[in-house]
């Protein structure tokens, strides 16, 4: 089975602007979270999405959305960029919700 | 969430087992205990979980606490392959209700250097 695909791996881009992040889950898993990582505040949660609704979400501003597609592919979309989401977006995907979730790779964006 | 305390760092020889430990002293009756991994420059990986027995899997062992209130991931035989940084994460269970079982809260977890 393919691992979960994130695209692009690297992103850069200036202040101000926006950015969407692709995610393909594993096939057959239902449930995708994402998670942001930076150097100062670790691995945290941004959202899950389960059935083309997001069932849960992380203390981050509304700038920070995503949505689901009936095929449980994901994607993530960050306006108005600011320096600090400068980070590693990390894409999980489990069967259902609750189980183990597999990790991509990430896509690490860069703002500048 | 319950929260979880473990070393910031620790070192093994390899070929040599590793003990891993983490304290979850506020865990709940229905919590269970979950382990992931993270290696240089990829995402995390999950590495075991169990409710009260100790389980084991391909990758390690986890001894639980009579108690709960702390858990140990045993890796065997430590490799150089296994120089990553090791979290420990309570999770509520599936059928719980609420919203948070979709959720990681990831800690600091424990950097694990492995010596040739």
């Amino acid at each position: 089975k393919a691992g979960v695909t994130q695209t692009p791996r690297y992103l850069i881009k200036t202040r101000g602007q926006q950015v969407t992040l692709s995610c393909s889950p594993i096939s057959g898993h239902r449930s995708v979270s994402w998670y942001q990582q930076t150097p100062g505040q670790g691995l945290q949660f941004l959202f899950e999405y389960f059935s083309e609704t997001q069932r849960n979400k992380g203390n981050f501003p509304g700038r920070f959305s995503g949505r689901q597609f009936s095929n449980s592919r994901s994607e993530m979309n960050v306006s108005t960029l600011e320096l600090g989401d400068s980070a590693l977006y990390l894409c999980a995907s489990s069967w259902d919700r609750g189980y183990e979730q597999y990790f991509g790779p990430g896509t690490r964006l860069t703002v500048t | 969430d319950a929260k979880t305390t473990q070393p910031n760092s620790m070192e093994s020889n390899e070929e040599e087992p590793v003990h891993l430990p983490c304290n979850h002293s506020t865990i709940s009756g229905t919590d269970y205990i979950h382990w992931y991994r993270q290696l240089p420059s990829q995402g995390p990986e999950y590495v075991i979980h169990g409710l009260t027995s100790n389980v084991n899997n391909r990758m390690a062992s986890l001894a639980i606490a009579e108690d709960r209130k702390s858990s140990t991931l045993i890796l065997h035989r430590a490799t150089l392959r296994d120089a990553a940084v090791y979290y420990c994460i309570l999770r509520a269970p599936f059928n719980a209700g609420g919203t948070s079982y979709g959720k990681l809260t990831f800690g600091q977890g424990t950097i694990l250097t492995v010596h040739p």
